[in-house]
């Protein structure tokens, strides 16, 4: 089973900042087989990146992914109040797994 | 754009079987990939897995022998059992689409989420 490790675990800012989230990966992944999602409490999750750095219909631009092998960053520019919310990777090299979270709060 | 909505008791006794339903709306079951994927209370996402129209599976390996996802195209439907429950069952239910570009995949609908909770 392939893991993957996030951090940090909490991510505390202020609006206007930029966000940078990591998701180490027990072994290579290439570089297409990574995904993000943003959930937001009481909500179901909701994909924003796919192939590592591909946006998903709709997302706004202030999302970025970046990464191949066994490291991957998720980096918001500029942090709107509606993106603060719990951020999960999500490999599908091998069959699929995520990672634990980073919870981005507002500082 | 594609709607899911999960269905199913929301409490199942220990040693008993969950079954859940997931109902697919605008859109057509056939040539895609479905998933159920399930999230504890309070903790992280955990891929169940997953079912073409054709009948394909896939399960996690960590579930798999107490796993059974099945799929009723004239419904637009696919389901979710697992046997012998415990309170470590006790979870968030989704089903989700599988989407694809080239080599990638990934989880781009859900439904909302129904919450199961495994207690005597």
């Amino acid at each position: 089973e392939i893991v993957l490790t996030q951090s940090p675990a909490t991510l505390s800012l202020s609006p206007g900042e930029r966000a940078t989230l990591s998701c180490r990966a027990s072994q290579s992944l290439s570089s297409s087989y990574l995904s993000w999602y943003q959930q937001k409490l009481g909500q179901a999750p909701r994909l924003l990146i796919y192939g590592a750095s591909t946006r998903a219909t709709g997302i706004p631009a202030r999302f970025s992914g970046s990464g191949s092998g066994t490291d991957f960053t998720l980096t918001i520019s500029s942090l709107q109040p509606e993106d603060f919310a719990v951020y999960y990777c999500q490999q599908d090299y091998l069959s699929y797994t995520f990672g634990q979270g980073t919870k981005l709060e507002i500082k | 754009q594609v709607q899911l909505q999960e269905s199913g008791p929301g409490l199942v006794r220990p040693s008993e079987t969950l079954s859940l339903t997931c109902n697919v709306s605008n859109g057509a079951i056939k040539s895609q990939y479905w998933s159920w994927i399930r999230q504890p209370p309070g903790k992280g996402l955990e891929y169940i897995g997953y079912i073409h129209h054709n009948g394909i599976t896939n399960y996690n390996p960590s579930l798999k022998s107490r796993v059974t996802i099945s799929v009723d195209t004239s419904k637009n439907q696919f389901s979710l059992k697992v046997t012998s429950v415990t309170a470590a069952d006790t979870a968030l239910y989704y089903c989700a689409r599988v989407g694809s570009v080239t080599t990638s995949t990934f989880f781009d609908h859900w439904g909302q989420g129904i919450l199961v909770t495994v207690s005597s």
